[in-house]
C-alpha cells in the first residue's frame, strides 16, 4: 500500500520570504515518482515539480526545489522568493512505475501575504 | 489545444437523481483519470482508461458509479441515484503514457462540483 502524509494543514509567509513544505511518504516499491501539484483558489490543479526515485539529483524548477530523502522516505518542497501568485493549496503524490496511478496527501494550504 | 474540459463545472442535484458529468481530454492523450476530491482533502483515485479500456477501478467506485470512454477520446461519469455523500469535486485528467512506463504527471481539468441536496 502506499500512503503519502503531508502535517502542515496551513502555512503563511510573507512575500519575497522562503518557504518549505513537508511530505512523507510509505512505498514498499523502489522505482516510483514523486510530485508535487499547486491548485490555486477555484483553479485546476497544476503540476510544479516531479522527481524520480531513482535519480539522486534533487529536481529543481526556477523558483520551486526538492529535497528528496529517500532512506527518510521524505520529499520536501522549498519555494524560493515566495510571491502572491503561490497562495494555493499544495499537494504532494506518490506514483510506482508503470502503474500511472497518482495517491496524493491531504494537502498544505499556503498563503503568500504581502 | 485548449487543455483538459470538464462540464458542466457545477451541477446541483436532488438525493436519488442520475447525474453524468463529461472529460474532453488533450487530444493526443491515450490515458484518463477520475478522481474526486472533498473539501480539504487530497484527490482520491477513482478510475482510469488507456484508450477506451478502463484499466483499474477503486474501491471507492461502488455500484452507483460508471464511466465509460467509448471511442477513446472524451469519458462520461456517472452517478445514479445520488447521496449526500457524493457531493465533491469531481476532476479529469490525462495523460501521455510511454511504453517505458514512466510517469510524467498528468493535466488536470477544472473539475465538476457536485451538490446532492
Amino acid at each position: 500500500a502506499q500512503t503519502v502524509t503531508q502535517s502542515q494543514p496551513e502555512m503563511s509567509v510573507q512575500e519575497a520570504e522562503t518557504v518549505t513544505l513537508s511530505c512523507t511518504y510509505d512505498t514498499s516499491e523502489n522505482n516510483y515518482y514523486l510530485f508535487w501539484y499547486k491548485q490555486p483558489p477555484s483553479r485546476q490543479m497544476i503540476l510544479v515539480i516531479r522527481q524520480e526515485a531513482y535519480k539522486q539529483q534533487n529536481a529543481t524548477e526556477n523558483r520551486f526545489s526538492v529535497n528528496f530523502q529517500k532512506a527518510a522516505k521524505s520529499f520536501s518542497l522549498k519555494i524560493s522568493d515566495s510571491q502572491l501568485g503561490d497562495t494555493a493549496m499544495y499537494f504532494c503524490a506518490l506514483s510506482h512505475k508503470g502503474a500511472q496511478k497518482l495517491v496524493f496527501g491531504q494537502g498544505t494550504r499556503l498563503t503568500i501575504n504581502p | 489545444d485548449t487543455g483538459v474540459s470538464q462540464n458542466p463545472r457545477h451541477k446541483i442535484t436532488k438525493r436519488g437523481q442520475n447525474v453524468t458529468f463529461r472529460c474532453d481530454p488533450i487530444s493526443e492523450h491515450n490515458r484518463l483519470y477520475w478522481y474526486r476530491q472533498t473539501l480539504g482533502q487530497g484527490p482520491e483515485f477513482l478510475t482510469y482508461f488507456q484508450n477506451e479500456a478502463q484499466l483499474e477501478k477503486s474501491r471507492l467506485l461502488s455500484d452507483r458509479f460508471s464511466a465509460e470512454r467509448p471511442k477513446g477520446s472524451f469519458s462520461t461519469l456517472e452517478i445514479q441515484r445520488t447521496e449526500q455523500g457524493d457531493s465533491a469535486m469531481y476532476l479529469c485528467a490525462s495523460s501521455l503514457s510511454p511504453r517505458t512506463g514512466d510517469n510524467y504527471g498528468y493535466t488536470f481539468g477544472s473539475g465538476t462540483r457536485l451538490t446532492v441536496v
